[in-house]
């Protein structure tokens, strides 16, 4: 079935450390997405790219790094410089990267990361 | 600035019972409405996506409407289930620009 992959499910990180959260698509989507999700907060956006080798920053890029060398693949890199990164993080895919009708949004199932 | 409130902000109800859940935005220029379904610890899926021709459409006991005179929206479940209980988030695209996601309205069935 095709579908998007996130892992781990679950990761915990001391204060300090860098920790990649993988995203794996097989749905020959064109664009990927990494969001944030924090409790009574809206899905918020931290990176986009639309195409192999090329990235856009999204509203709070700030403290993350990501890499998008295979069509497939999405890493997103949490850094140190992160200050508050305990959160569910959400990827997704679209066929295209217009926000409009004809890039519906496939999520996958998150990972949730949390820094002690 | 452009911004997606829902309401109620949580929601209780029987199993069996109808409900509705709104979406007011001033996101502008409009594109499309979505909404999408979260379980809890997963990821969301999408229910409907409406442009700004759609009055109505349906998914299975889901039916959301769109007025986009007066940038409201509701989703509403018919005959509710357990498996119902989940965050139903409404997100709005600013033409070919973001998406806008709502907080979402937590709803839960109980029996």
């Amino acid at each position: 079935d095709g579908g998007i992959t996130q892992s781990p499910k679950y990761l915990f990180r001391k204060e300090g450390q860098n920790v990649t959260l993988s995203c794996e698509q097989n749905l020959n989507h064109d664009a990927m997405y990494w969001y944030r999700q924090d409790p009574g907060q809206g899905l918020r956006l931290i990176y986009y790219s639309q195409i192999v080798n090329d990235f856009q920053k999204g509203d709070i890029a700030e403290g993350y790094s990501v890499s998008r060398e295979k069509k497939e693949s999405f890493p997103l890199t949490v850094t140190s410089a992160q200050k508050n990164p305990t959160a569910f993080y959400l990827c997704a895919s679209s066929i295209r990267t217009s926000f409009d009708l004809a890039g519906e949004l496939f999520f996958g199932e998150g990972s949730r990361l949390t820094v002690l | 600035k452009n911004q997606v409130e829902q309401s109620p902000q949580s929601l209780i109800i029987l199993e069996g019972k109808n409900c509705t859940l709104q979406c007011n935005y001033t996101v502008s220029p409009f594109s499309n409405l979505r909404w999408y379904k979260q379980d809890t610890g997963r990821g969301p899926v999408s229910l409907t996506i409406m442009t700004f021709s759609e009055n109505t459409k349906s998914n299975g006991r889901y039916t959301a409407t769109l007025d986009a005179d007066t940038k409201q929206s509701s989703l509403h479940i018919t005959a509710s289930q357990l498996s119902d209980s989940a965050s139903y988030i409404c997100v709005v695209s600013e033409a070919g620009t973001a998406l806008i996601f709502g907080k979402g309205t937590t709803l839960s069935v109980s029996s």
